[in-house]
């Protein structure tokens, strides 16, 4: 199984503040996936990234795949409270592997 | 609206009384998956199937069943459980394998 490790495991941001996580494999993987995950619900897509050294941005938020395809980053500028969330990446196939999270709140 | 249903959300139960978990889904996909999610863990996938009457393990399928008689439909079934199957349960559906994964709201299992 390949393995994804995700740091850091948890952060706690005031309201305005930019931060960033990581998601980190020696394994390639062909796509990763970030989810967003709310306490009491599953996880909800974010965003797909395919290609080596893709960037993406979705609003606030910022993915960038790496050029090896063996690891991804999640940028987020200017947190809102909004973003407290569980925050998980994903790759593979038939069986995903799933990093263990980043456990963000963000305080007005 | 696109939707993967669970039943129940929450669920107690006592070791070895047989117990299933429902899943639905209402986009006609091919796949779903069951996934559980422990703390310090992840999600962890337990059984996944690619369409009516193939189903295949995941990662952890000890102690789990599944049936795929038909598309929208996709039960775990824990004939015996134990209490180191406690846990938070997803059912995930997706129309193929390089497509979005629809996640149910989660059932939370407790095995005393």
């Amino acid at each position: 199984t390949q393995l994804l490790e995700q740091s850091p495991q948890f952060l706690s941001i005031q309201e305005g503040e930019n931060l960033t996580v990581y998601c980190n494999s020696s394994s390639v993987f062909s796509s990763l996936q970030w989810y967003r995950q709310e306490p009491g619900e599953g996880p909800v897509l974010l965003v797909t990234v395919v290609t080596g050294g893709e960037v993406k941005k979705l609003k606030r938020l910022t993915f960038q795949f790496g050029d090896a395809r063996k690891d991804s980053s999640l940028h987020i500028t200017a947190a809102q409270p909004g973003d407290t969330g569980l925050y998980l990446c994903a790759g593979g196939g038939y069986i995903p592997t799933f990093g263990r999270g980043t456990s963000l709140i963000v305080h007005p | 609206e696109a939707q993967v249903t669970q039943n129940p959300r929450y669920l107690i139960t006592v070791t070895g009384k047989k117990l299933t978990v429902t899943c639905s889904q209402n986009m006609n996909h091919e796949y779903m998956s069951w996934y559980r999610q422990d703390p310090g863990l992840g999600l962890r996938q337990i059984y996944y199937s690619m369409n009516v009457e193939v189903t295949d393990k995941g990662d952890v399928p000890e102690g789990y069943k599944v049936s795929r008689k038909e598309k929208r439909n996709f039960p775990l079934i824990l004939e015996s459980p134990s209490p180191n199957q406690t846990s938070l349960y997803f059912c995930a559906s997706r129309r193929d394998r390089k497509n979005i994964q629809y996640f149910g709201a989660g059932t939370r299992l407790s095995v005393l």
